[in-house]
C-alpha cells in the first residue's frame, strides 16, 4: 500500500495566490521530503523537515509536518507560473531503512 | 542542477530487443536508485544500490537487472524488453550522510516506449 497520499490531486489556481499542498503517510518516519517535477523531467528536492520538527521556510516555501496526524502540508506563497509542476512528498521511514517512498503527487498548475 | 545524467532520454524500440540505460553521477554519491514512473503517477523503486558491487530490488518487482562497477555508474539492462515496460526510468543518487534517507538528485529520466 502507498506510503504518501497526497490531496488535492489537482490544483489551479491564479498568479500570485498561495497553493496548498497536503501529504498523508502510515508509517513513523525518520524525515519527509518535498520534490517537484517539471512535465516529463526529473525530480528536484525542494525541503527536507525532520520528524523532531514543526515547521521549515525556504524563501516561498513553507512545509508543516504534524507526526501525530501522520500528515504534512506544502505552502507555496505569492504563485508565479513557473511554479507549474507535480509536487510529491517522499518519506524516510524511522527504522534501518533507507529508501523514500514517495506519494501519489498533486499537479499544480498556475494560471497567468 | 544536478550532476547526474541519464541517456538516452528517449528511446523506441521493438518488443525483445535487449537495452541498456545509462546513468552517471560525478558527485561521488554512494547511493543510487531507480525509479519506475507511468504519466501523472507516483514513482516506484525498482534497484538500489549502497556502493560497489552492492545491487538489491526496490519494492516494485522489475524484470530489469543493474551492476555497480563503478561509484559513477549504475545501469539498467532489459533482456528483452515487452511493451509493458513501456514507462519513464528516472535514476537518483545521494551522499548517504544523513541517518533516516538522505536528499536525492535525480537525473532527467528516459522515456522507454516498446512497440
Amino acid at each position: 500500500s502507498q506510503q504518501g497520499e497526497e490531496d488535492p490531486q489537482a490544483l489551479s489556481i491564479q498568479e500570485g495566490e498561495n497553493a496548498t499542498m497536503n501529504c498523508s503517510y502510515k508509517t513513523s518516519i525518520n524525515n519527509l521530503q518535498w520534490y517537484r517535477q517539471n512535465s516529463g523531467r526529473g525530480l528536484v528536492h525542494l525541503i527536507l523537515i525532520r520528524s523532531n520538527e514543526r515547521e521549515k521556510h525556504s524563501g516561498r516555501l513553507r512545509v508543516t509536518l504534524d507526526t501525530s496526524k501522520k500528515s504534512s502540508s506544502l505552502l507555496i506563497t505569492a504563485s508565479r507560473a513557473a511554479d507549474t509542476a507535480s509536487y510529491f512528498c517522499a518519506t524516510a521511514r524511522s527504522f534501518g531503512n533507507e529508501k523514500l517512498t514517495f506519494g501519489t503527487g498533486t499537479r499544480l498548475t498556475i494560471i497567468p | 542542477e544536478a550532476d547526474i545524467y541519464q541517456t538516452p532520454r528517449y528511446l523506441v524500440i521493438g518488443t525483445g530487443k535487449k537495452i541498456t540505460l545509462e546513468c552517471s553521477q560525478t558527485m561521488g554519491h554512494d547511493k543510487m536508485y531507480w525509479y519506475q514512473q507511468d504519466p501523472g503517477m507516483e514513482l516506484h523503486l525498482i534497484h538500489y544500490s549502497y556502493g560497489v558491487n552492492s545491487t538489491e530490488k526496490g519494492d516494485l518487482s522489475s524484470e530489469s537487472t543493474v551492476s555497480r562497477i563503478r561509484t559513477e555508474h549504475f545501469p539498467l539492462t532489459l533482456e528483452s524488453a515487452r511493451p509493458s515496460h513501456t514507462s519513464q526510468y528516472l535514476c537518483a543518487s545521494s551522499p548517504g550522510r544523513r541517518t533516516g534517507a538522505d536528499t536525492q538528485y535525480f537525473g532527467p529520466g528516459t522515456r522507454l516506449t516498446v512497440l
